[in-house]
């Protein structure tokens, strides 16, 4: 059973650019969340997606967007990019919403903005 | 003040030894998770708790409502156990789920 799959696995745009991030859930899964890591923030919650839609949003600008297909597969996209945009992002899936689901969270993409 | 603390921060231990991270939160919560990050940046989910305790293998998680605090151990801690361990918690059900994470516990055992 394939894991939860993000790409690319690492990126560098250069500040102003706008990126987009993939994250293709397990199958069956249908609830994808996002996270930001940085090494002063620590892990940090972005989104979560179920059924196509946001379901809540963590404290970030709106440069920061996602969304989710009807194949539970997600994006995320920031625009406008700024140094301090480069992180670890993790996508993690879960097979549906509520507490007794728990998450399996992909590999990452490691985005350095210069 | 963080919503999830972890501590030790960082954590040294011989092979074999028994191991224990604790993490402490001030939030209302519906369930409590257990990461772990090995260099590289995966991160493999280790236990869910809402109450009580589970086991698996050399692993031990354990959660105190009331206390609001929970601890993970590792029994006979081997070199392939270093890792960042990194408390998480999930509240907000009612207004939309969310993880709040810990700093992570940098545990690294010599042989």
């Amino acid at each position: 059973k394939a894991g939860v799959t993000q790409t690319p696995r690492y990126l560098i745009k250069t500040r102003g650019q706008q990126v987009t991030l993939s994250c293709s859930p397990i199958s069956g899964h249908r609830s994808v969340s996002w996270y930001q890591q940085t090494p002063g923030q620590g892990l940090q919650f972005l989104f979560e997606y179920f059924s196509e839609t946001q379901r809540n949003k963590g404290n970030f600008p709106g440069r920061f967007s996602g969304r989710q297909f009807s194949n539970s597969r997600s994006e995320m996209n920031v625009s406008t990019l700024e140094l301090g945009d480069s992180a670890l992002y993790l996508c993690a899936s879960s097979l549906s919403r509520g507490r007794r689901y728990g998450y399996t969270f992909g590999s990452g993409t490691r985005l350095t903005v210069v | 003040k963080n919503e999830v603390e972890q501590s030790p921060q960082n954590l040294t231990a011989q092979e074999g030894e028994f191991i224990t991270i604790n993490c402490s939160y001030s939030v209302g919560i519906s369930a409590l998770h257990w990461l772990q990050q090995h260099p590289g940046g995966g991160i493999v989910s280790l236990f869910m708790l809402s109450s009580g305790k589970k086991k698996h293998g050399r692993l031990i998680a354990t959660i105190n409502i009331q206390e609001k605090h929970s601890s993970l151990h590792i029994t006979a801690s081997h070199p392939r156990d270093s890792a960042v361990y990194i408390c998480a918690v999930r509240s907000g059900e009612t207004s939309g789920s969310r993880l709040t994470f810990g700093e992570g516990t940098q545990l690294t055992v010599n042989p």
